[in-house]
């Protein structure tokens, strides 16, 4: 079956660029996208189609896609980013939707 | 502002059935396709099932194929999970999505409804 790989944890200081990876085969065909989850609350999507940010989303916020791995990077994070994040894809058929296991964000 | 509201959560038995129900609003929902995801007490998020705009395509995960099933009626902007043969590893927080149009991915999301599977 399809997994998508993320590291458990990433832990930055303020100010600091945090990049959280994500490992897939299917990645070089498809899109990665990346959600945020706060304790309680739904998930909130920060990119789309590799690169693109919705709108309302800080420009702090990139990603990337090389191979495959996509990369979700934070250019000074703030303590307000300490989140749980996630990326996800489909498969190469488009029949399975995936998510990463997710890595929690600590900016302190 | 799209809304959408699970209902239809709570503890069953193991074995047992529960059919969960999505209210959604301030969309035009027969145009989007929708999915269910769920989220296991302290765990990471799991896709569920999708169903396209006029229900003629579905796709589940492996985890939930032969026992769920997804449905969704236009007339009442309604979707829905049926869910047979509950396991405990079915406890979760199941969410209802939007998907995105002409794309793959969940564009906005429910608040979740809890099923807990338990004797």
């Amino acid at each position: 079956s399809y997994e998508l790989t993320q590291p458990p944890s990433v832990s930055v200081s303020p100010g600091q660029t945090a990049r959280i990876t994500c490992s897939g085969y299917p990645l070089p065909k498809k899109y990665a996208y990346w959600y945020q989850q706060k304790s309680g609350q739904a998930p909130v999507l920060v990119i789309y189609d590799d690169n693109k940010r919705p709108s309302g989303i800080p420009e702090r916020f990139s990603g990337s896609s090389s191979g495959t791995m996509a990369t979700l990077t934070i250019s000074g994070a703030q303590v307000e980013d300490e989140s749980d994040y996630y990326c996800y894809s489909t498969d190469s058929s488009g029949n399975h939707w995936v998510f990463g296991g997710g890595t929690k964000l600590t900016v302190l | 502002e799209v809304q959408l509201l699970e209902s239809g959560g709570g503890l069953v038995q193991p074995g047992g059935s529960l059919r969960l129900s999505c209210a959604a609003s301030g969309f035009t929902f027969r145009s989007y396709a929708m999915s269910w995801v769920r989220q296991a007490p302290g765990k990471g998020l799991e896709w569920v099932s999708v169903i396209s705009s006029s229900s003629d395509t579905t796709y589940y995960a492996d985890s939930v194929k032969g026992r769920f099933t997804i449905s969704r009626d236009n007339s009442k902007n309604t979707l829905y999970l049926q869910m047979n043969s509950l396991r405990a590893e079915d406890t979760a927080v199941y969410y209802c999505a939007t998907v995105a149009v002409a794309d793959d991915y969940f564009d906005s999301w429910g608040q979740g409804a809890l099923v807990t599977v338990s004797s």
